[in-house]
């Protein structure tokens, strides 16, 4: 079983629409998890980090449930900036150090 | 703040040759950098961590006589692939992350270096 697990897409929705991605780990001694978001054949960049309470950035949205290790993002109003690639990360602290665990990612293509 | 920079941002070579891969933090000290390798439509694969001054930690099944990590400096470290072979040709991207501060335990990604072997 992978560590981190998406669906691979690609979701194909019309600008304006709301789309939501999910996510799961396996590993419960994960600390941290975030959304990062990745331009065809460019490095990855942090869109935000996931807290339990939930957290919102904009027309951006994540959600954490430890108890059943799934994470969502929502993404509302979408533009068509937002055809990218998002992986699920999380991290987990050993050896006192941080390691970041990349899901495989799922690709997102607004269209007008 | 917090940019990170990869270089050579693409190289192609012919098989049997090494290739040096340098990653700066260019505003930060990285207490702690990071070697990532990504194939296409796969998720980036961890292969070391390395901490100024000491060796690096490789991550099950990545060779680390093959992938030589040096990181010399709190600002810089080097990636050299030994003996490449078209099978190591991927895309390989560096994070750095400093300790505490305003930067907390963040990773900030470089750019990515695009490896063809011939």
């Amino acid at each position: 079983r992978k560590e981190v697990e998406q669906d691979p897409g690609p979701f194909n929705v019309p600008e304006g629409a709301t789309v939501a991605f999910n996510c799961t780990y396996s590993n419960s001694a994960s600390q941290s998890f975030f959304w990062y978001r990745q331009d065809c054949r460019k490095e990855p960049k942090l869109l935000m980090s996931v807290y339990s309470s939930g957290n919102e950035d904009g027309r951006f949205t994540a959600q954490l449930n430890r108890a059943s290790q799934y994470i969502s993002l929502l993404i509302r109003d979408s533009k068509l900036s937002d055809s990218a690639t998002y992986l699920c990360v999380v991290n987990i602290r050993s050896g006192g150090g941080n390691k970041l665990t990349f899901g495989t990612g799922t690709q997102l293509k607004v269209e007008l | 703040g917090a940019v990170v920079s990869q270089h050579p941002s693409w190289v192609i070579c012919k098989s049997g040759t090494s290739v040096k891969i340098e990653c700066r933090s260019l505003d930060f000290q990285a207490t702690t950098m990071f070697w990532y390798r990504q194939f296409p439509k796969q998720s980036l694969m961890l292969m070391a961590t390395s901490n100024e001054g000491s060796k690096a930690t490789y991550e099950q099944g990545v060779e680390k006589d093959k992938f030589l990590i040096n990181h010399a400096s709190l600002t810089l470290s080097t990636l050299t692939v030994t003996s490449a072979h078209p099978e190591d040709s991927s895309f390989y991207i560096c994070s750095a992350e400093t300790s505490g501060g305003a930067l907390g335990d963040t990773q900030y990604f470089g750019p990515g270096t695009r490896l063809t072997v011939l």
